[in-house]
């Protein structure tokens, strides 16, 4: 069963607005990352929060974790047109050690229209 | 820096002949990932190598499917014969194991079409 599931499935924003999509996940995690793909591109690493951490930003995307219910959310501040892809949660697969084997959700499709 | 190169980007071939896809993975990278995305599916994990060795081929989804990985800086995946429910886009990762939770690096993919 998917470890991972974003909502919502997809989301339309103005430019210069907040996008903020979240992740529910099943088992104990280690960590979780956030991935971008924009497309007919490979998904792209944005930013990976330890589950000893609450919250992490990176310029102007911050993430917080919940492990109690197991969930996170990304958030995208100013957003711009650039911004437009899909964005993918991904957890560890249990037992999975030190591998980085990892399962992704089903993603969230933004569009930021100018 | 050189990021994964996978080729080809496209691929559009008739059904029953052999498919082959390339991966060049970033260089020190001890794990290398075999994905498929599709709409209906997502991202599968196909299988996954380590320091060239196949870990876990769980996620291939039939003997049609082989990977191979001959030496640090080169992996195949092979479907034969290919079928048109093979159509998707195919992507190559990998990964350090220089310290804990690494990032994946994934290259752009190979657009598998199956006439």
């Amino acid at each position: 069963s998917q470890q991972g599931e974003e909502d919502p499935q997809a989301l339309s924003i103005q430019e210069g607005e907040n996008a903020t999509m979240n992740c529910s996940y099943k088992t104990s995690i280690n960590n979780l990352q956030w991935y971008r793909q924009n497309s007919g591109r490979g998904l792209v690493h944005l930013i990976l929060i330890r589950s000893n951490e609450r919250e992490k930003h990176s310029g102007r995307l911050r993430v917080t974790l919940d492990t109690s219910k197991k969930s996170s959310s990304l958030l995208i501040t100013a957003s711009r047109a650039a911004d437009t892809a899909s964005y993918f949660c991904a957890t560890p697969m249990l037992g999975s050690g030190n591998t980085g084997k990892l399962i992704f959700g089903q993603g969230t499709t933004l569009q930021v229209k100018p | 820096d050189a990021g994964v190169i996978q080729s080809p980007r496209h691929e559009v071939t008739e059904m029953g002949q052999e498919v082959t896809l390339r991966c060049k993975p970033i260089s020190g990278h001890d794990y290398l990932f075999w994905y498929r995305q599709t709409m209906m599916r997502g991202l599968e994990l196909l299988i996954y190598f380590n320091n060239n060795v196949p870990i876990d081929d769980s996620g291939m989804p039939e003997d049609r499917f082989s990977a191979k990985m001959p030496n640090a800086s080169f992996s195949t995946l092979k479907i034969q014969p290919s079928e048109p429910r093979d159509s998707a886009v195919y992507f190559c990762a990998s990964s350090s194991t220089l310290g804990v939770n690494q990032p994946q690096h994934f290259g752009d993919g190979t657009r598998l079409s199956i006439l």
